[in-house]
């Protein structure tokens, strides 16, 4: 019963460097959301995704892009990374966008960027 | 905008106290609310929510009620556990092209046996 499952946990990156981050999962789900955690801040909306093929901007996007080729997998990628960008990364997903709907939420990934 | 206020922690209580973990909110139209519970090297997993004024959200011993002429969703539980220990984040969920959702920075619970 995975749920969403996120790729890798932890990395360490140097300033300048790219990296995707990946995010699967297996409800189903039309909608896919990433999010940073940095402390004294609760989560940010990075970018989402309503579906296949699509994605939109959130509250913090630069300095990232997204990407959903496959409805199931959602990936966040770092061009250059600066030292800002280190954070704990959150993915999740919802089966619609209504606000009721809980979002599912993966395990994070802790980035370290020198 | 839409914006989530809660009690900063840490909470650190004895096994068996009365918890309470205030939330308030600011907010256009009618929104959801949730409580999400985080454990130390896991994402954040939904606690309980409520869709309406006057709805009770219920989980594990966990309750909150939306009140609207107060503007908030406390949660409450009555005798907790070591186990209960986590970061609890009150969010709140608006629709409108997808689930925006708004979260409070959490508020970190230590119970000490």
């Amino acid at each position: 019963n995975a749920g969403v499952t996120q790729t890798p946990k932890f990395r360490v990156l140097k300033t300048g460097q790219s990296m995707t981050l990946l995010c699967a999962q297996d409800m189903n789900h039309e909608y896919m959301y990433w999010y940073r955690q940095d402390p004294g801040m609760g989560l940010r909306l990075i970018h989402y995704s309503v579906g296949e093929g699509t994605t939109a901007k959130g509250e913090v996007p630069d300095g990232y892009n997204v990407s959903r080729l496959k409805k199931q997998n959602f990936l966040l990628g770092l061009e250059s990374a600066a030292p800002s960008q280190t954070s704990v990364y959150f993915c999740a997903s919802s089966s619609t966008g209504d606000s009721n709907q809980p979002q599912h939420f993966g395990d994070g990934t802790r980035l370290s960027i020198l | 905008g839409d914006s989530v206020t809660q009690m900063e922690g840490p909470v650190t209580l004895s096994e068996e106290a009365f918890l309470t973990i205030n939330c308030t909110y600011t907010a256009t139209g009618y929104p959801s609310l949730f409580w999400y519970v985080q454990y130390p090297g896991e994402g954040l997993q939904l606690l309980l929510k409520a869709t309406k004024a006057d709805d009770k959200g219920s989980n594990k011993g966990f309750e909150a009620t939306y009140r609207k002429e107060t503007t908030s969703f406390h949660l409450e539980k009555g005798s907790v556990q070591v186990s209960d220990s986590a970061v609890y984040f009150c969010a709140l969920g608006q629709s409108g092209g997808y689930q925006k959702v708004t979260f409070g920075t959490g508020t970190k619970l230590q119970v000490i046996p």
